[in-house]
């Protein structure tokens, strides 16, 4: 089946540093990505849609300039945490869509911590 | 807003019984429900789903049930397992909609007691 690689599964980094997550489709390949975030006890907000060779889409709310998406290709989208701060601690997933829903397929998640 | 709602954050239930898990929405373009189990620190995965022209849907051990009149859909596990203890997310989506978006409940906690 489908499967989307998330890597790191957790980072722990310094205020003011930035992060990088990827995210990878294995053996297909996602015109779409979508990035989300969960707070503990709490619902998996959609942060942006991620298109390949397109800008991403970014929810209302959230800061373009600090959460730095690139679709560059059709197996990999990543998102970039600029300048983290300790409120950016997040759990952070990324998913790809196929054809169906069904193949909404999710990453494992990153795990930030920012100290 | 909350658009999709799962209004219990937890549920316990004893090995072989039943488990039923709610969720109800408020957007009535939403035509299309799924559900997602979650394992801590993993991304959630998918269970089963339903379309709006349906009312019922099974697969194995899973049951979802959507009463479109009332915008309340729920998730039977049946008989229930201690592996069945996770994160159940309930998520609805527009299928005309043309960048396949959805939006998530809350969670429910199922615990499932050997």
């Amino acid at each position: 089946g489908a499967v989307v690689s998330q890597h790191p599964s957790r980072v722990i980094c310094k205020s003011g540093t930035s992060v990088k997550i990827e995210c990878r489709s294995l053996d297909f390949q996602a015109t779409t990505m979508f990035w989300y975030r969960q707070f503990p006890k709490q619902s998996l907000m959609l942060m942006a849609t991620s298109n390949e060779g397109s800008k991403a889409t970014y929810e209302q709310g959230v800061e373009k300039d600090k959460f730095l998406i690139n679709h560059a290709s059709l197996t990999l989208s990543t998102l970039t945490v600029t300048s983290a701060h300790p409120e950016d601690s997040s759990f952070y997933i990324c998913s790809a869509v196929i054809s169906t829903y069904r193949g909404y397929t999710f990453g494992s998640g990153t795990r930030l911590t920012v100290v | 807003d909350q658009q999709v709602k799962q209004n219990s954050p937890s549920l316990s239930v004893q090995e072989g019984r039943i488990s039923i898990l709610n969720c109800d929405y408020t957007n009535s373009m939403f035509d299309y429900f799924l559900w997602y189990k979650k394992y801590p620190a993993e991304g959630p995965t998918f269970l089963i789903s339903i379309s709006s022209i349906k009312d019922k849907n099974e697969d194995g051990r899973f049951t979802v049930f959507l009463n479109k009149s009332a915008k309340h859909l729920s998730l039977h596990i049946v008989p229930s397992q201690p592996g069945d203890s996770a994160v159940y997310f309930c998520a609805a989506a527009n299928s005309g909609g043309s960048n396949y978006k959805l939006t998530f409940g809350k969670g429910t906690l199922l615990t499932v007691n050997p």
